[in-house]
């Protein structure tokens, strides 16, 4: 089984301007979460989905915006892009009841605004 | 809220020194306790868990002892090869309960042949 999937691996976008970071779980699973990890920082938590619908979120401001969709993949959309934007972008999946509703990390996605 | 507070790294040992990363947690009630790790170049993994109060979580020859008295979570390995270098992060649920990780700022660990 493929395991969990971000795409694309690396960016490079310009102050001021929009991204979309796309993520598919691992298949069965139903969550995705989402963390920004800052150069030598712990991951920080964002979003999570579940069946489509936000169930949790974290101290970021409105910029940062997130969906599910009915196959359970997920985009993470960034606007007006700022420099301490500039992270690794870490999806995770999980779902009760598989695997004791352990988080399966992606490889991330590396932001550098520029 | 929920937060976890790591030792500051880099730790930097030789092959077969004994490893201790020291974590401790502040949190309502009694959540599982995590610790994940991320090799150069890769994704997080979940290394080992804790679910309850004197558990003792252990995979790849690291364990951890959940110690609500401390409330502590401290990582150990007896003897460390080359191949443990990476950065490890200590990790409770996040506060809406689910198995969603709250991460410490992660502990960088190097070992030299």
């Amino acid at each position: 089984d493929a395991g969990v999937t971000q795409s694309p691996t690396h960016l490079i976008k310009t102050r001021g301007q929009h991204v979309t970071l796309r993520c598919s779980p691992i298949s069965g699973h139903k969550s995705v979460s989402w963390y920004q990890q800052v150069l030598g920082q712990g991951p920080q938590f964002i979003f999570q989905y579940y069946e489509k619908e936000e169930r949790g979120r974290g101290n970021f401001p409105d910029r940062f915006s997130a969906r599910q969709f009915p196959n359970y993949s997920s985009e993470l959309n960034v606007n007006a892009l700022l420099l301490g934007d500039s992270a690794l972008y870490l999806c995770a999946s999980s779902s009760p009841g598989m695997a004791g509703g352990k988080a399966f990390f992606g490889q991330g996605t590396r932001l550098t605004v520029v | 809220g929920n937060s976890v507070t790591q030792m500051e790294g880099p730790v930097t040992l030789s092959e077969e020194a004994f490893l201790t990363i020291n974590c401790t947690y502040t949190a309502t009630g009694y959540p599982s306790l995590f610790w994940y790790v991320q090799y150069p170049g890769e994704g997080l993994q979940l290394l080992l868990k804790a679910t309850k109060a004197d558990d003792k979580g252990s995979n790849k020859g690291f364990e951890a002892t959940y110690r609500k008295e401390t409330t502590s979570f401290h990582l150990e390995k007896g003897s460390v090869q080359v191949s443990d270098s990476a950065v490890y992060f200590c990790a409770l649920p996040h506060p809406g309960g689910s198995y969603i990780p709250t991460f410490g700022r992660g502990t960088s660990l190097i070992v030299h042949p």
